[in-house]
């Protein structure tokens, strides 16, 4: 099945710094690339996604970039803000007929990013 | 308000006394799932079911039951908890495009 590591697991970067998360999966049959973001006391909320057929995405601050040959995937951060602390999830979602009823998400184990005045 | 609801938010109960966690979403999904959160093991898929009736195993189903009954609802049963069950739970509902909405979580300590 799908493996998803995610690095660093805690990163800390002063204010107005960009932050980098890294990602990588294994199953090349994956087409779906969410990253969620998780305050304290909350579920995770989606922030930004990209599809296997696009190599980089962007909205405001935040931006992914996909590299399908290599198979990882990241997430950048510009101008960090102090909100912008949370943790950080990456997933990959397999193909139609994988497993969990296809198209499941499997996590990365999440990055704990610190903005720091 | 387009969302996921769990209830209770927060739970402490003993070793082997049945408890059920009851997940809603309004969005008329067909999917849906419950994952826990681990520390240093992000989050993994217990069940899932595809729609009404259908459930099926994720990674880490021992020592749980789901049931299906209506689309809406997606409750998550421990008939015997045990202290390795206390965790951090999260249903989640998906779209067919995949984006998969996450509820606010219940926190479980088992005794």
């Amino acid at each position: 099945g799908e493996n998803v590591e995610q690095h660093p697991s805690t990163l800390s970067v002063q204010e107005g710094d960009s932050a980098v998360i890294k990602c990588t999966y294994s199953d090349s049959a994956s087409n779906y690339f969410p990253w969620y973001k998780q305050e304290l006391g909350k579920g995770p909320q989606l922030i930004i996604d990209i599809r296997s057929n696009v190599g980089e995405k962007k909205d405001q601050r935040i931006a992914v970039t996909l590299n399908k040959t290599a198979k990882h995937f990241s997430l950048h951060i510009t101008e960090t803000q102090p909100e912008d602390s949370a943790v950080y999830f990456c997933a990959a979602s397999g193909g139609p007929t994988g497993a969990g009823g296809g198209n499941k998400l499997t996590f990365g184990t999440g990055t704990q990013l610190k903005v720091e005045l | 308000e387009a969302q996921v609801t769990q209830n209770p938010r927060y739970l402490i109960t003993v070793t082997g006394k049945k408890l059920t966690v009851t997940c809603s979403q309004n969005m008329n999904h067909e999917y849906m799932s419950w994952y826990r959160q681990d520390p240093g093991l992000g989050l993994r898929q217990i069940y899932y079911s595809m729609n009404v009736e259908v459930t099926d195993k994720g990674d880490v189903p021992e020592g749980y039951k789901v049931s299906r009954k209506e689309k809406r609802n997606f409750p998550l049963i421990l008939e015997s908890p045990s202290p390795n069950q206390t965790s951090l739970y999260f249903c989640a509902s998906r779209r067919p495009d995949n984006e998969q909405f996450f509820g606010p979580g219940t926190r479980l300590t088992v005794l």
